[in-house]
């Protein structure tokens, strides 16, 4: 009973590949988020959908996107992967999206584009 | 926005020795400063967290700090184990906005 699970654990892909990463949270959560970990350990804040809609969008390519069929599922697709997406991508979910409240994160996707 | 800075990036203790991480902050309004342990292969866990009108916080061997006035807030670890190696990271946040990451602190226990 993982609080935010997310999957794959790994991907691994060629550039130009398109792929999906889910995320499940099972807190009740309202507010859910994607963040991006670079190979310098940067946690950068990617989006973030509150009860379904979008609330925070970071200067992000738009070969990302997210989609949120409902307030416990936030799924980050990736269109014509570059090598530099290669990162650890986490999930995230909190109460209410407040922000000044407890963030509690997935286990991360590691992406390898080649 | 909000500009958070963390120091040191790196840090090695002995066992049984304390270790200290210390932020700063930029933005006043920020009112909340949590702490996040990332283990090797795992998402960031929450350890310790410090709302503005609190000064001090303890649980068990960890311990957060806060100075308002100086925008800064230090992690404190006492009586290191192996197991607390790991990369710590702190955070500023306030109401309806975002969590602002420090860029990290990765500690090593040297048993």
């Amino acid at each position: 009973d993982t609080a935010v699970s997310q999957t794959p654990k790994y991907l691994v892909t060629q550039m130009g590949n398109d792929k999906s990463i889910k995320c499940e949270q099972n807190l009740g959560h309202d507010t859910m988020y994607w963040y991006k970990q670079d190979s310098k350990k940067f946690l950068k804040i990617m989006f973030s959908y509150n009860n379904k809609e979008l609330i925070i969008n970071e200067t992000v390519p738009n070969r990302f996107s997210p989609k949120s069929p409902d307030k416990a599922h936030l799924n980050l697709h990736i269109n014509s992967l570059e090598l530099g997406d290669s990162a650890v991508y986490f999930c995230a979910s909190s109460l209410a999206g407040q922000g000044n409240e407890k963030l509690f994160f997935g286990s991360g996707t590691q992406l390898s584009v080649l | 926005g909000e500009n958070v800075e963390q120091h040191p990036s790196t840090l090695s203790v002995q066992e049984g020795d304390s270790a200290v991480i210390k932020c700063t902050y930029s933005d006043s309004a920020s009112n909340y400063f949590p702490w996040y342990k990332q283990e090797l292969g795992k998402g960031p866990q929450l350890i310790i967290d410090i709302r503005s009108n609190v000064g001090e916080k303890k649980d068990q061997r960890i311990a957060v700090t806060l100075n308002k006035t100086a925008k800064h807030f230090s992690l404190h670890i006492t009586e290191t184990q192996p197991e607390d190696s790991a990369v710590y990271f702190c955070a500023a946040s306030k109401p309806g906005n975002q969590f602002y990451f420090g860029t990290g602190t990765s500690l090593t226990v040297i048993p």
